[in-house]
């Protein structure tokens, strides 16, 4: 049971060029999100996904691009990159619990670096 | 709008010392609170959560949280304070049967110790 699981861990891009983040989790959990950190600003939401098939956008989508395909995986496409976009990738997840007792999963953090 | 304030950028204590952060909330009804740690370079845990109850929770490495629905806060305690609890805290909340489960994030403290 590897948790969140998020690919690559850092990545060097230059402006314009595209790539894309893997999140997979082994957990069966519906629910996955990306968020990104960036210094004095706390962690803010890109995009999240409530299930299989389906995307939603957060705080701060403009930019970024997700398809949630497969259960397990959540993948964050970025089409052309920004010097912005530099900062450090989370993916959580998260399963919906009888009790309520509904708490996120994080992965390690990818980070991005735009040139 | 759903929000969650961390009043304070930075803190400075002398190790030995008390410590508690700040966190309020604005939420239309009473959200999930948390807060996480993070360590240089690293990921993001869970210190302790929230849900109902008790107002006085307990976590993990000797942390404590109080839930003051008055004051709309959930601040973190900790008697007396470790050289390796320097770090970053995060307080969080998550609506309350919320069909989405955001999590969001206040814009963290900064926890610097003194010997």
């Amino acid at each position: 049971n590897a948790g969140v699981t998020q690919t690559p861990k850092f990545r060097v891009l230059k402006t314009g060029q595209s790539m894309t983040l893997l999140c997979a989790q082994d957990m069966n959990h519906e629910y996955m999100y990306w968020y990104r950190q960036d210094p004095g600003m706390g962690l803010r939401l890109i995009h999240y996904s409530v299930g299989e098939g389906t995307t939603a956008k957060g705080e701060v989508p403009d930019g970024y691009n997700v398809s949630r395909l497969k259960k397990q995986n959540f993948l964050l496409g970025l089409e052309s990159a920004a010097p912005s976009q530099t900062s450090v990738y989370f993916c959580a997840s998260l399963v919906e619990t009888v009790s309520g007792a509904n708490v996120l999963t994080f992965g390690a953090g990818s980070r991005l670096t735009v040139l | 709008a759903q929000s969650v304030t961390q009043p304070d950028i930075h803190i400075t204590v002398s190790e030995g010392a008390s410590l508690e952060l700040r966190c309020n909330y604005s939420y239309g009804a009473t959200p999930y609170l948390f807060w996480y740690v993070q360590s240089p370079g690293q990921g993001l845990q869970l210190l302790l959560k929230y849900f109902s109850g008790d107002t006085l929770v307990q976590g993990i490495k000797g942390f404590e949280a109080e839930f003051k629905r008055s004051q709309s806060s959930f601040n973190l305690r900790k008697p007396s304070v470790h050289w390796s609890d320097a770090a970053e805290y995060f307080c969080a909340a998550m609506n309350y049967g919320g069909a989405t489960n955001k999590l969001i994030f206040g814009t963290g403290t900064l926890l610097a110790v003194q010997p």
